[in-house]
């Protein structure tokens, strides 16, 4: 079954710990993204990546970061640094000039 | 940065009726391309239409183009309730290199049976 996995649907965080968001694909697409999403709003990019061991900071960046190991993969940590961490977190894959292929999301929540 | 915007933020119209959704953008784009969001979910792709074309369909949807005004507008005709979710512009853009896609507010569209 190709596509797009993100996982845990939901996550509770302490404040001052860091955790880690999992995004997997089997579509062979070369680039993954992740896109932040608050409450009635739009999706801001938090980091991109072309290709394997390579990415790119998106417009939040501050407070998160990446790694992109293998093609198959591209875990997002959501580190103590950021401090409103509160949010619906999407991963997507696809192509250059085409469409991307979103995963399920991500709930972080704060407690 | 928000590339897309789109107008109006909520829409509610009768099932049969047409809606439509505006999308404007700053930078000049390869690819604007619409995307639907049912609540709590992730996105799904609609339609994807090239900086060189002004229309495209897909069965009840429409979706036009005009690069000179940096607009795009979605047509969903003969709505029914399970149209009912957020929709959302995307451009495709060359800034200093290829990035990601970038994504506007969005438009809620809420279908009454």
């Amino acid at each position: 079954d190709g596509g797009i996995t993100q996982s845990p649907k939901y996550l509770f965080r302490k404040e001052g710990q860091n955790v880690t968001l999992s995004c997997e694909q089997n579509l062979n697409h070369d680039a993954m993204y992740w896109y932040r999403q608050d409450p009635g709003q739009g999706l801001r990019l938090i980091y991109y990546s072309q290709i394997v061991n390579d990415f790119q900071k998106g417009d939040i960046a501050e407070g998160y970061s990446v790694s992109r190991e293998k093609k198959e993969s591209f875990p997002l940590t959501v580190t103590s640094a950021q401090k409103n961490p509160t949010a619906f977190y999407l991963c997507a894959t696809g192509l250059r000039n085409t469409e991307a292929f979103f995963g399920q999301g991500t709930r972080l929540t704060v407690v | 940065s928000q590339q897309g915007e789109e107008d109006p933020q909520a829409l509610s119209i009768q099932e049969g009726e047409n809606a439509t959704m505006n999308c404007s953008y700053k930078t000049s784009i390869n690819n604007l391309q619409w995307y639907r969001q049912n609540s709590g979910r992730g996105l799904v792709h609609l339609i994807l239409i090239r900086s060189n074309e002004r229309e495209k369909h897909s069965g009840r949807l429409r979706v036009t183009l005009d690069t000179s005004k940096k607009s795009s507008s979605l047509l969903i005709t003969a709505s029914r309730a399970a149209d009912t979710a957020s929709y959302f512009c995307a451009t495709d853009a060359w800034d200093t290199g290829w990035r990601a896609l970038t994504f506007g507010s969005g438009t809620r569209l809420q279908v009454q049976p």
